[in-house]
């Protein structure tokens, strides 16, 4: 059973336009949801992160939106740029203890000029 | 710091034979994880430590063994490669405390033939 669901697999934005990235999840237990980003050949590199206690969170150009009643979490990028080309991954946690993450299957971006 | 490092960056075993992919971090982190990651599968948990001589399984845990005798080192060994163990091994730890970020090594490309 897959706990986070992560759409769209892929996407393409012009630059300038808005990337939108979305999660949903079914274990009410998650209280800590972050996005990781990923360029090729590297190793996922934590970018932003709520907690359900808010509904949005931004930093920069990187905003969470959070919809704690329909269990849905989403990453918008405005002005989307080349640079922004990589992979994102949406995950959660539970605060219980030591807990681990469990991911989304990933969105490959890709920015054209 | 040096962070999370790996080693080898890429290996190419044959079928049987058997290796251990390296892990080290300098941040005195006491949590730690292995991740291997396939192409439309996302990150997927194959084992993880609490502490230096704790370890428990994750999502896909099979054919592979941990240790975790140094708050520093936590090697994963393949013991019996098959080609289904071909994929991107990813390392990562996190500092014990809430909704603390979880930091990624460089990754080891491993393909089994």
């Amino acid at each position: 059973q897959q706990q986070v669901k992560q759409s769209p697999q892929s996407l393409i934005v012009q630059k300038g336009g808005i990337s939108i990235i979305n999660c949903a999840y079914e274990n009410t237990a998650f209280d800590y949801f972050p996005w990781y980003q990923q360029f090729p050949g590297k190793g996922p590199a934590l970018l932003i992160a709520i907690r359900p206690d808010v509904s949005e969170k931004k930093e920069g150009r990187f905003t969470i939106s959070f919809n704690k009643s329909a269990k849905q979490f989403s990453l918008h990028i405005m002005d989307s740029q080349p640079g922004d080309s990589a992979t994102y991954f949406c995950a959660a946690r539970k605060n219980s203890g030591y807990s681990t993450l469990t991911f989304g299957k990933g969105t490959m971006l890709l920015v054209s000029p | 710091n040096a962070g999370v490092t790996q080693t080898p960056k890429f290996q190419v075993l044959k079928t049987g034979q058997s290796m251990t992919l390296q892990c080290a971090q300098d941040m005195n982190h006491e949590y730690m994880s292995w991740y291997r990651q396939d192409p439309g599968m996302g990150l997927r948990l194959i084992h993880y430590s609490v502490g230096a001589g704790i370890t428990d399984q994750g999502e896909v845990p099979n054919g592979y063994n941990v240790s975790r005798s140094t708050t520093e080192d936590f090697p994963l060994r393949l013991l019996s490669a098959a080609p289904s163990q071909t994929s991107v091994y990813f390392c990562a730890s996190t500092r014990s405390g809430y909704n603390n970020e979880q930091f990624f090594g460089p990754g080891t490309r491993l393909t089994v033939l």
